[in-house]
């Protein structure tokens, strides 16, 4: 069953190819990033995350970069595979906010075999 | 899924009656979250808990109530639902207070007739 929604920005890309999923965030107190990745019929699992201080973070066959001065959030997938089909979703936090995180309204990407 | 177990994973209920979803947790977490996901608004904060007996709104906390007399679980209850209270709510829990990853369960689906 879907739990994500209708009329969200789509990413359709090629097996193989790189993805490049972008996000903007609000707040320009926050200092902590997290992308997620949410399949249907799952809660959003944790992909990677990012700290203020840091530009760039890399895990195995993604990166994200963070660019603070436009307040811009992107999530590169490499080799992009049909398994990474799913909604990937930015999310903020800023300290003292008790760990409450605003998440962004999410990317479907599509990977066409 | 983190040790996270939402019950039940789907309901069905009428306008007016009470509700209690239930998430328990297996890793004595401090910080435990509800949050509910609509297409077009995202994932959204409804009360946190950051401790035993220690809860607080969140961002759309009307009409939710939740409770935490144990640390390994944590109650959302809906007095008298409506239909706008369908949706999927997901639990999340966190290892600490800020930057630190929410790690989700998988979900529960109300619908409200």
């Amino acid at each position: 069953g879907e739990s994500v929604g209708l009329h969200l920005p789509t990413l359709s890309v090629q097996e193989g190819d790189n993805s490049i999923i972008n996000c903007a965030y609000s707040n320009s107190a926050s200092d902590y990033f997290i992308w997620y990745k949410q399949e249907s019929g799952k809660g959003p699992q944790f992909i990677i995350d990012i700290r203020s201080n840091m530009d760039k973070r890399q895990g195995q066959r993604v990166t994200v970069l963070l660019n603070k001065t436009v307040k811009h959030l992107s999530l590169q997938i490499a080799a992009t595979q049909p398994g990474d089909s799913a909604v990937y979703f930015c999310a903020e936090n800023h300290r003292g906010s008790q760990g409450n995180l605003i998440f962004g309204k999410g990317t479907k990407l599509s990977v066409k075999p | 899924d983190a040790g996270i177990t939402q019950s039940p994973r789907h309901k069905v209920t009428e306008t007016g009656t009470p509700v209690t979803l239930r998430c328990h947790q297996t890793e004595n977490h401090r910080y435990m979250y509800w949050y509910r996901q609509d297409p077009g608004h995202g994932l959204r904060l409804i009360h946190y808990s950051y401790g035993v007996k220690d809860t607080d709104k969140g961002e759309v906390s009307d009409g939710y109530s939740v409770s935490r007399s144990k640390t390994e679980d944590f109650l959302l209850t809906l007095e008298s639902a409506t239909s706008s209270q369908t949706s999927v709510y997901f639990c999340a829990i966190s290892l600490k207070e800020d930057n630190s990853p929410l790690h989700f369960g998988n979900g529960t689906r109300l619908t409200v007739t």
